[in-house]
């Protein structure tokens, strides 16, 4: 059975600074997404990783995906206050057509 | 404009009082799906649809029923809702299983 794992699940941290959020998964797969939900917000789509040692950036994020070790991260380089939300990831698993996601990421970043 | 559109957006009702959430989507996509999402349990895939006329259940079906006749459509069906099925529902799409999906607005249903 696919569990996916994320963390840390809360995350408080000062503009500027960097940090990574992880996301362990527990069987094969090499389809990993990451989302973003704003507060009373619905989800949005951020990266697509179909391949081992896949990297995609946009602004200030940056995805990986480790399929050997099972494990994507998702990188903060000098964080800003608009990026306060919360991050998912969802994992594809091979052997059936379902998406599991992780709990989330809360991230609020301080002025 | 391409979107997921979901109605009702809110909903209180009573238990066993079966009700229907609609989800329509205009982007000709085949993959569709329900999710329900809880405080500190993330999202949890209740059904999926790979294509017309072809469900199947995600981690948490129990309570639920769904039906895609179209491809546009794939509403979410309580039969009999109960109280632990209160939670914020996202339907969501994609183009075909192995790619991101486009979320709905969600819909909050409280079941007294």
């Amino acid at each position: 059975e696919l569990k996916v794992e994320q963390n840390p699940l809360f995350l408080s941290m000062q503009e500027g600074k960097n940090y990574t959020i992880y996301c362990n998964y527990s069987t094969t797969s090499d389809r990993l997404y990451w989302y973003r939900q704003d507060p009373g917000k619905s989800l949005e789509s951020l990266f697509v990783l179909l391949s081992n040692g896949a990297v995609k950036q946009e602004g200030r994020l940056m995805a990986s995906l480790d399929t050997k070790a099972r494990l994507s991260t998702l990188h903060i380089t000098a964080a800003v206050h608009d990026l306060s939300a919360t991050y998912f990831c969802a994992v594809d698993g091979n052997r059936d057509d379902k998406i599991i996601f992780g709990k989330g990421t809360r991230l609020h970043i301080l002025p | 404009e391409a979107q997921v559109t979901q109605n009702p957006r809110y909903l209180i009702t009573v238990t066993g009082k079966k009700l229907t959430v609609t989800c329509s989507q205009n982007m000709n996509h085949e993959y569709m799906s329900w999710y329900r999402q809880d405080p500190g349990l993330g999202l949890r895939q209740i059904y999926y649809s790979m294509n017309v006329e072809v469900t199947d259940k995600g981690d948490v079906p129990e309570g639920y029923k769904v039906s895609r006749k179209e491809k546009r459509n794939f509403p979410l069906i309580l039969e009999s809702p109960s109280p632990n099925q209160t939670s914020l529902y996202f339907c969501a799409s994609s183009p075909h299983r192995v790619n991101e999906q486009f979320f709905g607005p969600g819909t909050r249903l409280t079941v007294l």
